[in-house]
């Protein structure tokens, strides 16, 4: 069994300001990991994913994400924010060989002027 | 590009009842997933399909239906609806070989149960 866990429900930032998002996750077997934003009023988009190599990786829009085994956790981060920006993101997994997401519960960005 | 359609978008229907959500995958994606979405919830799996057998099931109420067709679409079928199936059911797809999680979401079916 796999899971996710976001720390944060919510994150207010000021427009320019850096922010991080925080994901853990939990699995017996080795994971892809991802993240997915979404909008109000839309559906989930990919904003980039680790499956193996770097540990860091760059998505859409700006931001990346640093896969760290040993503490099994795939923070997102991006260096500043948009009003724009202002989304819900899930941090999500999948076991090698299988498609099946498993989310966490989210956290709203809420970036201010 | 062409994305994953759903319908209809929206849908209300009293407790009781029967709802249907259709949902048309990215051409040549041959595994399409369900996902139901309550309100401030994180998305949680129902039930997935490829090349038109059930390939994963999640926490689908019995009360529910699902299939595949042989142009891949995928139809979820709901019954004895209850005001808890209120949601967002999201549709997703992608292909078998070199999926590993990078699914294609649909915009999602909002059900309003009354």
């Amino acid at each position: 069994a796999q899971s996710v866990t976001q720390l944060d429900s919510q994150v207010p930032v000021f427009e320019e300001a850096p922010v991080e998002l925080r994901c853990n996750y939990s699995s017996s077997v080795s994971v892809y990991l991802f993240w997915y934003v979404q909008y109000p009023n839309q559906g989930l988009q990919l904003l980039l994913k680790y499956l193996s190599g770097s540990t860091l990786v760059k998505g859409i829009n700006g931001f990346e994400a640093e896969f760290n085994k040993s503490q099994t956790s795939f923070h997102l981060r991006k260096p500043s924010v948009h009003i724009s920006d202002t989304a819900e993101y899930f941090c999500a997994v999948s076991s090698s060989g299988y498609s099946t997401l498993t989310f966490g519960k989210g956290t709203m960005l809420l970036v201010s002027p | 590009a062409a994305g994953v359609i759903q319908s209809p978008r929206h849908l209300i229907k009293e407790k009781r009842e029967t709802a249907t959500l259709k949902c048309y995958p990215i051409p040549r994606h041959d595994t399409v997933y369900w996902y139901q979405q309550g309100p401030g919830q994180d998305p949680q799996f129902l039930i997935s399909f490829y090349e038109k057998m059930q390939s994963d099931k999640g926490s689908i109420p019995d009360r529910f239906s699902a299939q595949q067709f042989s142009d891949y679409h995928s139809e979820l079928n709901m019954s004895s609806l209850e005001l808890g199936d209120s949601a967002l059911y999201f549709c997703a797809s992608s292909p078998r070989d070199g999926g590993y999680g990078v699914l294609t979401f649909g915009a999602g079916s909002r059900l309003t149960v009354l």
